[in-house]
This record gives C-alpha cells, structure tokens and sequence, in this order.
C-alpha cells in the first residue's frame, strides 16, 4: 500500500545529543514536509522540500537540519541546538510540487529528551 | 453540541447525535480551506476540503461550511459514531501551496455512549 513511513515511533534522547527522525513515502509525491506537534496545539512546520536535493526553512527551523537527497526519503535531525525539542515530529507529503492544500501524513515519531 | 473554536477546545455530543465543530481562520486571503482528524497517537487524516469560491460540501456523514464574511469554517458530522472520537483540526492554505498551510490548535471530540 502506499504511504509514508516514519521510524522510530518512540525515541528517547540525552541532553546533547543528536537525532535524526526517517520519513519514506512510495506516494510518489515531489514535496515532503516536517511539522511539530506540542501538547494541545496545532501544527507548526519546521522544514519542507519540494524536491530532490532543495528545502526550505519553515516557521520554527532552528536547532532543526534535513536532507533530500532522494525523492523517497526525507530525514530530520534534531540537533543539540534545538532547546526544546521533546514533541510529536509529523512527516508529510503531497503531490503536484507543494501546490496542492492535501497532506498525507505519517504516524508520527515521539520524542523525548531525558 | 456546538464547539466555538480555539475558545472551546474540546467538545463532547451523545452517540448519534449531530455534532459541529467550529473554527475562525485568521487570513481573508485564504482560498482553500481542509479539514484533518487526529486520532491518538497517530498523524492527521485528511476529512474534507472546500474552495474560497464554495460555501458548502459535502462528503459521507460529513459536510463543511464556509462563512468568508466571517471567515468563519464549520464541520458537520451527522449521527456521532464512537470512531468520530478524535481531535479535528482546520487548516487554512493561501494562493494554493501547501507551504502557507496554517493549522488551528484543535478540538477535541469525545463520543459518549
């Protein structure tokens, strides 16, 4: 079946370290973007591309990096940088460049910092 | 039951019942206009969509209105099923591109039996 796919699931982190979050789609789909997900609030998107090998910053990109270096897979690492970072990461996707308004979403990754 | 948006968050209807769930878009210029259901734990399902150039749609069990004088959107869900318990979220988009998709934070629809 197509979809996206997001892993892990759960992840717990140490103060400091680095992590990266995986989303892979067989939609097809040219554009993919990371959201994050607080407790009672809405969505805010961190990065997105609308294709291979080009992204863009989102409303909240800092302490944040990804790469798109195939047109399934689009990565998000959450660095040391990032004060904040225990939430829920949402990967999506849509088709026709980032002009449509229809996202596909993953499960989600949760991620927890110790 | 009637929620009033982001003032209300959560919203509780008896099983069966028709529910409405409200909310208040903030940019005139918006021109499409989506609703997503989250259930715990999982990402955001895609319900139903509406065009700037509609008022009304209507989908299985579900329909969306569209008050642009009051920028002000609503989704219907006709006889309240135990599945419906979820949160709903709006979305608006502008000119068209996902990129300027903004997200209401949210309401949360429990169905009791």
């Amino acid at each position: 079946d197509g979809g996206i796919t997001q892993s892990p699931k759960y992840l717990f982190r140490k103060e400091g370290q680095n992590v990266t979050l995986s989303c892979e789609q067989n939609l097809n789909h040219d554009a993919m973007y990371w959201y994050r997900q607080d407790p009672g609030q809405g969505l805010r998107l961190i990065y997105y591309s609308q294709i291979v090998n080009d992204f863009q910053k989102g409303d909240i990109a800092e302490g944040y990096s990804v790469s798109r270096e195939k047109k399934e897979s689009f990565p998000l690492t959450v660095t040391s940088a990032q004060k904040n970072p225990t939430a829920f990461y949402l990967c999506a996707s849509s088709g026709g460049g980032a002009l449509t308004g229809e996202l596909f979403f993953g499960e989600g990754s949760r991620l927890t910092v110790l | 039951g009637e929620n009033v948006g982001l003032h209300l968050p959560t919203l509780s209807v008896q099983e069966g019942d028709n529910s409405i769930i409200n909310c208040a878009y903030s940019n005139s210029a918006s021109d499409y206009f989506i609703w997503y259901k989250q259930e715990s734990g999982k990402g955001p399902q895609f319900i139903i969509d509406i065009r700037s150039n509609m008022d009304k749609r209507q989908g299985q069990r579900v329909t969306v209105l569209l008050n642009k004088t009051v920028k002000h959107l609503s989704l219907q869900i006709a006889a309240t099923q135990p599945g419906d318990s979820a949160v709903y979220f709006c979305a608006e988009n502008l000119s068209g591109s996902a990129r300027q998709l903004t997200f209401g934070s949210g309401t949360q629809l429990t169905v009791l039996p």
